[in-house]
């Protein structure tokens, strides 16, 4: 059956560094993958959508990649700040035809001061 | 542009009782999801409506749960009868396109006691 893993369930960084967070998935292979951060008490909020021919994507201080021969993502977090502090949650078109989000169960995220 | 509204925000009811949670999407979203989380995981997808028609319900406990579109508009999610393990945060979401970013509500939170 299909799998979504993220990697740890927390990982905590220093203030400054760049966080790198996992998300790996088997057997099938998504047409496009989104992430999301999710703070407490909150509705998940769209980040970025890499495309399964684009290798990499962008967003000031953001960057996805995306390996379609190694099935994994990774989400990079560069001049990380305690504001970043949050939940990321990866998400895969796991449908093929009704294009159904499934989401991972998320890292939690503490950058320290 | 208002967002995704949901209510009630919490609900707190004893098994064997029914509830019922409202969602208004973004105006112009055709597509609306209803997401269970469970504390400590990710959302899962329960059902999508393209306009008012069921795109999935796979994942529905359809002895139990119900949910309807109204005029592809609103939408309500009902439980009935609540069970102990569906004590959990019912996300709507809406997107303008079935492959596109999605927007969530703040969620409800249902205890059951």
């Amino acid at each position: 059956s299909q799998k979504i893993e993220q990697n740890s369930e927390a990982l905590n960084i220093q203030e400054g560094k760049t966080a790198t967070l996992t998300c790996n998935y088997t057997n099938y292979s998504p047409a496009y993958l989104q992430w999301y951060r999710q703070d407490p008490g909150r509705g998940p909020v769209f980040l970025l959508l890499i495309r399964e021919n684009e290798k990499e994507k962008r967003k000031e201080r953001l960057k996805v990649t995306f390996d379609t021969t190694l099935k994994q993502s990774l989400f990079h977090i560069t001049a990380s700040q305690p504001a970043d502090s949050a939940t990321y949650l990866c998400a895969l078109d796991m449908s093929g035809s009704a294009r159904q989000l499934t989401f991972g169960s998320g890292t939690q995220l503490t950058v320290l001061p | 542009e208002a967002g995704v509204a949901q209510s009630p925000r919490y609900k707190i009811i004893e098994k064997r009782q029914s509830v019922a949670f409202w969602c208004n999407p973004i105006s112009g979203h055709a597509t609306l999801y209803w997401y269970q989380q469970i504390l400590g995981q990710g959302p899962k997808l329960l059902i999508q409506f393209q306009n008012n028609g069921v795109v999935d319900d796979s994942q529905l406990p359809k002895d139990r749960f119900s949910a309807e579109r109204l005029k592809g508009v609103d939408s309500t999610l009902k439980i009935q009868p609540a069970k102990l393990e569906d004590s959990a945060v019912y996300l709507c979401a809406s997107s303008l396109v079935p492959e596109g970013e999605l927007f969530f509500g703040e969620g409800s939170r249902l205890t059951v006691l």
